[in-house]
């Protein structure tokens, strides 16, 4: 079946990066997309960036000067990097699986990474 | 960007009838769709496309509306559907809704 799962630290210092890791089975990364979706705590989402099935990628213009997202299909692992992290970066991290047509929405997601950003 | 506008909270009683509504700053055709979260876990699909009933949702759920204005209605609304309510469009760029937190009295 198709899972998703989230790994990296739980614990980054400011202006560290952070690199997450979502590791895929049940389906190819070379047929569908993934987004990073982020949420602070008691908040809402916030959509990160997006690798598409075919490599290209889309970042959110708040994020984008810091942020970098790439794949590893032969590990069916999409990684996200982002640098210059601050405290308002606190949140949970998840990555969902994109599906897509005439528009596109997220229909598996992981169970998502807690990440606090704190010296 | 297109703003997403949800109500903040609703309270409902089991066995009512619950309308959540999302309106979006601009048009975005049919391409609206709706997700659960229960507190600790994962958002999860309910109703893709506006008004189509993603695989496994109880049919209690339904979605509806095209252009700017969407509803999603829970009838007959059940105790497990204690959760907060999530609208997500992506026919202009991507957007989430700020949410709606459901409780069952």
């Amino acid at each position: 079946q198709v899972q998703l799962k989230e790994s990296g630290p739980g614990l980054v210092q400011p202006s560290q990066t952070l690199s997450l890791t979502c590791t895929v089975s049940g389906f190819s990364l070379s047929s569908y997309g993934v987004i990073w979706v982020r949420q602070p705590p008691g908040k809402g989402l916030e959509w990160m960036g997006v690798i598409w099935g075919n490599g290209n990628t889309n970042y959110n213009s708040a994020l984008k000067s810091r942020l970098s997202i790439s794949r590893d299909t032969s590990k069916s692992q999409v990684y996200l990097k982002m640098n210059s992290l601050q405290t308002e970066d606190t949140a949970t991290y998840y990555c969902a699986r994109i599906r897509d047509g005439t528009y596109y929405y997220f229909d598996y997601w992981g169970q998502g990474v807690m990440v606090t950003v704190s010296s | 960007d297109t703003v997403l506008t949800q109500s903040p909270a609703l309270a409902v009683s089991p066995g009512e009838r619950v309308t959540i509504s999302c309106r979006a700053s601009e048009s975005v055709s049919t391409g609206m769709h709706w997700y659960q979260q229960k507190p600790g876990q994962q958002p999860k699909l309910l109703i893709y496309g506006a008004s189509n009933l993603e695989s496994g949702v109880p049919a209690r759920f339904s979605g509806s509306g095209s252009g700017t204005d969407f509803t999603l209605t829970i009838d007959p609304v059940e105790a497990d559907d204690t959760a907060t309510y999530f609208c997500q469009q992506s026919w202009n760029d991507l957007t989430f809704g700020s949410g709606t937190k459901l409780e069952i009295k």
